[in-house]
């Protein structure tokens, strides 16, 4: 299996602040990575999809980048909204992985 | 817009098959351009892929689970089921399905079910 490692697990950040989380696969992957948001007691949402393409309806608060093994997100002023768990995903494999997740609390 | 809903029991004994039952609104389940899938989260920990059918039959699971899982389809319905054999604790979590597009390239899971808790205990 592709091993998705997301860095850092949990962070803290106040309204306005621009925030980064990485995700690191285990080989290269290409641009077939997506990212997700995830609300306690709500289904998961798709943020990005290939690497840096905006799902609809998500704010463009949001970007993502990156290329063959390292990837990042970025909100480049956080809202209240945007709390929770931030995943990324591969599907370069048929055996598809997410991250561990990394938990994003408001300050 | 595809809309989700599963169902099913929330509590399952030891040994027994776990059943669910996803519902599909928004589009037909056999018109193609989807891969129709589970996906679960155990207590306090991420997301784990279970496996995904394609609107042709095709299947696809996740190595760690393939000789407990099924996914089937009942296209009269416009849903899709997943089976999980031999049931122990550790497959206790909040199941989601979702539908994963065929396109682009990067295949997303792009609308998810709100997710159903199943609990394993006698």
């Amino acid at each position: 299996d592709i091993q998705m490692t997301q860095s850092p697990s949990s962070l803290s950040a106040s309204v306005g602040d621009r925030v980064t989380i990485t995700c690191r696969a285990s080989q290269r992957i290409g641009r077939l990575l997506n990212w997700y948001h995830h609300k306690p007691g709500e289904a998961p949402k798709l943020l990005i999809y290939g690497v840096s393409t905006l799902h609809s309806g998500v704010p463009s608060r949001f970007s993502g980048s990156g290329s063959g093994t390292d990837f990042t997100l970025t909100i480049s002023s956080l809202q209240p909204e945007d709390f929770g768990t931030f995943y990324c995903q591969q599907s370069y494999s048929s055996s598809i992985t997410f991250g561990q997740g990394t938990r994003l609390d408001i300050k | 817009q595809v809309q989700l809903v599963e169902s099913g029991p929330g509590l399952v004994k030891p040994s027994e098959t776990l059943s669910l039952t996803c519902n599909v609104s928004g589009t037909s389940i056999s018109s193609g351009g989807y891969y129709w899938s589970w996906i679960r989260q155990h207590p306090g920990k991420g997301l784990e892929w279970i496996g995904y059918i394609y609107y042709r039959g095709n299947t696809y699971y996740n190595p760690s689970l393939t000789s407990r899982v099924s996914i089937s389809l009942d296209t009269s319905k416009n849903q899709f089921s997943l089976e999980v054999k031999s049931v122990t604790a550790a497959d206790t979590a909040v199941y989601y399905c979702a539908s994963c597009r065929e396109v682009p390239a990067a295949a997303p899971f792009d609308f998810w079910g709100q997710g159903t808790l199943v609990t394993v205990s006698s």
